[in-house]
């Protein structure tokens, strides 16, 4: 257990709507990643928070969005769904902004259909 | 920009015989490297990690790396292979500085035969 929370483990959801993931970072970590796993891309990072500011961006789609709230969880907001954004969905989360190892949750299992 | 190279996107071995994964990875600045292994349906575990300093790094479960600057390599080894180990293994990278986002390589899934 690596001490992040992901909620909901799976969801399966039609396309066009809207669905958020919820992450919970090691107790003591500021830093929460957001990566996304599909067999075509691999893994893929795609955005960073720091102590609720953000950090980093990677190939993330206009149609996702993200936050960090003072309690430092996170949410991951998927909209407009396609076929394509089905994928697991990881959050993982370090003690600070750099290169310290980063702790993986179980991840979220997107399917749209 | 960096990215990572694993050789081999599947990897047999016997019980009991070496296990070799291979990273290559491609960075303009001095990176810091990890290896990563994901189980079945389970998030990904963090097996090693080289930052600074000494160039073979030892990590969980009996596996070990060595960052090879010459060579752009950071290959995983373990010398005895066990059953618990198939999984799949990731290979990344990320660079010093204010961000840690990971690179990840595609991915090596170890089988390994009794």
């Amino acid at each position: 257990d690596s001490g992040v929370t992901q909620t909901p483990k799976h969801l399966i959801t039609a396309t066009g709507q809207r669905v958020t993931l919820r992450c919970s970072p090691r107790s003591g970590d500021l830093s929460v990643y957001w990566y996304q796993q599909s067999l075509d891309q691999g893994l893929q990072f795609l955005i960073q928070y720091y102590n609720g500011e953000e950090r980093a961006k990677g190939n993330i789609l206009e149609r996702f969005s993200a936050q960090q709230f003072p309690d430092l969880h996170s949410e991951l907001n998927l909209s407009s769904l396609e076929l394509g954004d089905s994928a697991l969905y990881f959050c993982a989360s370090s003690v600070d902004a750099g290169t310290y190892e980063q702790y993986f949750g179980p991840g979220t299992r997107l399917t749209v259909t | 920009a960096q990215s990572v190279t694993q050789l081999g996107s599947h990897v047999s071995v016997s019980e009991g015989a070496l296990v070799l994964l291979r990273c290559n990875y491609s960075s303009s600045v001095p990176p810091y490297l990890f290896w990563y292994v994901q189980y079945p349906n389970q998030g990904l575990q963090l097996l090693l990690k080289y930052t600074t300093g000494a160039t073979l790094v030892k990590g969980i479960n009996g596996f070990e790396a060595e960052f090879k600057k010459s060579e752009t390599s950071f290959h995983l080894t373990k010398p005895s292979a066990h059953m618990s180990d198939a999984a799949e293994y990731f290979c990344a990278v990320t660079l010093s500085g204010n961000t840690g986002k990971l690179i990840f390589g595609q991915g090596t899934t170890l089988q390994v035969k009794p």
